[in-house]
């Protein structure tokens, strides 16, 4: 089982739709938890870090269960410039590294 | 702005040659810096941490000696493919930790050995 999986994607939704995505980790000692998004050849880029309280930037809401190593991303209102792909990350046991899922890839069409 | 550089942005070379990149901490000093690498639709993988002052420490299946890591002082670390091969092409990405808050990543060094 992989340390951090993804909703295998693409999504293509229409510009102002909701759109989610979920992801689930493996390792019950990782401690930190963030969405980063990667655009195409580049670099990743930290959209958000994910609490179990939830929170909440603009029109993007993250969520993490620790009972069930669930950890989601709430889009609302798309917009183009949110065409990317998201990635869900988990620190490993020790909280230095990262560890990356494989992405989900969002297209926002007009 | 940027916070980690690196150097090259891109590297073409032959199979058979050494290629080094350097990633930077821009204006802040890190004593632990992290080497990734992403081959096309794939998920970052980590392949090592560099540490200031000891050994980098390898994640399981990477070669210590085809992949050298230097961490040459608190704000630069260096990695070495050492005699590329194709399948060595692929986009190497560092980061770093700031403090209290997660890792900035470079601008990543996309190789392709021919």
């Amino acid at each position: 089982r992989k340390e951090v999986e993804q909703d295998p994607g693409p999504f293509n939704v229409p510009e102002g739709a909701t759109v989610a995505f979920n992801c689930t980790y493996s390792n019950s000692a990782s401690q930190s938890f963030f969405w980063y998004r990667q655009d195409c050849r580049k670099e990743p880029k930290l959209l958000m870090s994910v609490y179990s309280s939830g929170n909440e930037d603009g029109r993007f809401t993250a969520q993490l269960n620790r009972a069930s190593q669930y950890i989601s991303l709430l889009i609302r209102d798309s917009k183009l410039s949110d065409s990317a792909t998201y990635l869900c990350v988990a620190t490993n046991q020790a909280g230095t590294a990262l560890i990356f899922g494989k992405g989900t890839t969002l297209s926002v069409s007009s | 702005g940027a916070v980690v550089s690196q150097h090259p942005s891109r590297v073409i070379c032959k199979s058979g040659t050494s290629v080094k990149i350097e990633c930077r901490s821009l204006d802040f000093q890190a004593t632990t810096m992290f080497w990734y690498r992403q081959f096309p639709k794939q998920s970052l993988m980590l392949m090592a941490t560099s540490n200031e002052g000891s050994k980098a420490t390898y994640e399981q299946g990477v070669e210590k000696d085809k992949f050298l890591i230097n961490h040459a002082s608190l704000t630069l670390s260096t990695l070495t493919v050492t005699s590329a091969h194709p399948e060595d092409s692929s986009f190497y990405i560092c980061s770093a930790p700031l403090p209290q808050e997660t890792q900035y990543f470079g601008p990543g060094t996309r190789l392709l050995v021919l």
